[in-house]
């Protein structure tokens, strides 16, 4: 069964400071690993991975994959308070697409 | 924001009836796709299809079915609704399988069963 694990479950942080974020994973026949954010309505698209050790960036997030060791990482640098929000990581395997339970991040001011 | 639209957007309904939830699409994707979303489960895939009349079961496919007899509209059915599918329903759609870059939310709907 494919597993998709991530942590910590919840993180509370003050404006400017930077956060990684995990997901690890057990996939069968894996195809890519994807970031999506979640405020109080749909997931929105972050970043799709499918290349280990190339890091994607788009602005102050950033997300890399390790492939061998089965994980990614999410970084935020310098956050902001419209950053909270929850963090899905999702893993596509051959007919499947798994989430973890995501990461509800809070950026106080 | 990407065509598409969920309804209805909230739903009570009683345990043993059937429900019917609608996605629609105005983007002309391939690939369609529902969701339920539980506190402590994430998000879920149900079922998803691949085409008009080609759908597939995902993780969660027992106790619903789909049917998809237009590109822009995706029907998930749950044929006696129970207490244990009252949940947030969401519709995505993607141009290709899964991993698309242009794999777009609807805005959901909160389904209670009592």
């Amino acid at each position: 069964e494919d597993k998709v694990v991530q942590s910590p479950l919840s993180l509370v942080v003050h404006e400017g400071d930077t956060v990684t974020l995990n997901c690890s994973y057990e996939v069968t026949n894996f195809r890519s690993l994807l970031w999506y954010k979640q405020e109080k309505k749909a997931p929105t698209f972050l970043f799709m991975l499918t290349s280990s050790g190339i890091e994607k960036k788009s602005g102050r997030l950033s997300s890399i994959l390790d492939k061998k060791e089965l994980f990614s990482i999410l970084n935020i640098t310098a956050t902001q308070t419209g950053d909270s929000a929850v963090y899905l990581c999702a893993v596509e395997g051959y007919s499947t697409l798994t989430f973890g339970k995501g990461t509800m991040l809070l950026v106080s001011p | 924001d990407a065509g598409i639209t969920q309804s209805p957007r909230h739903k009570v309904t009683e345990t043993g009836t059937p429900v019917t939830l609608r996605c629609h699409q105005t983007e002309n994707h391939r690939y369609m796709y529902w969701y339920r979303q539980d506190p402590g489960h994430g998000l879920r895939l149900i079922h998803y299809s691949y085409g008009v009349k080609d759908t597939d079961k995902g993780e969660v496919s027992d106790g619903y079915s789909v049917s998809r007899s237009k590109t822009e509209d995706f029907l998930l059915t749950l044929e006696s609704a129970t207490s244990s599918q009252t949940s947030v329903y969401f519709c995505a759609i993607s141009s290709d399988r899964f991993s698309s870059y242009e794999q777009y939310f609807g805005p959901g709907t909160r389904l209670t069963v009592t």
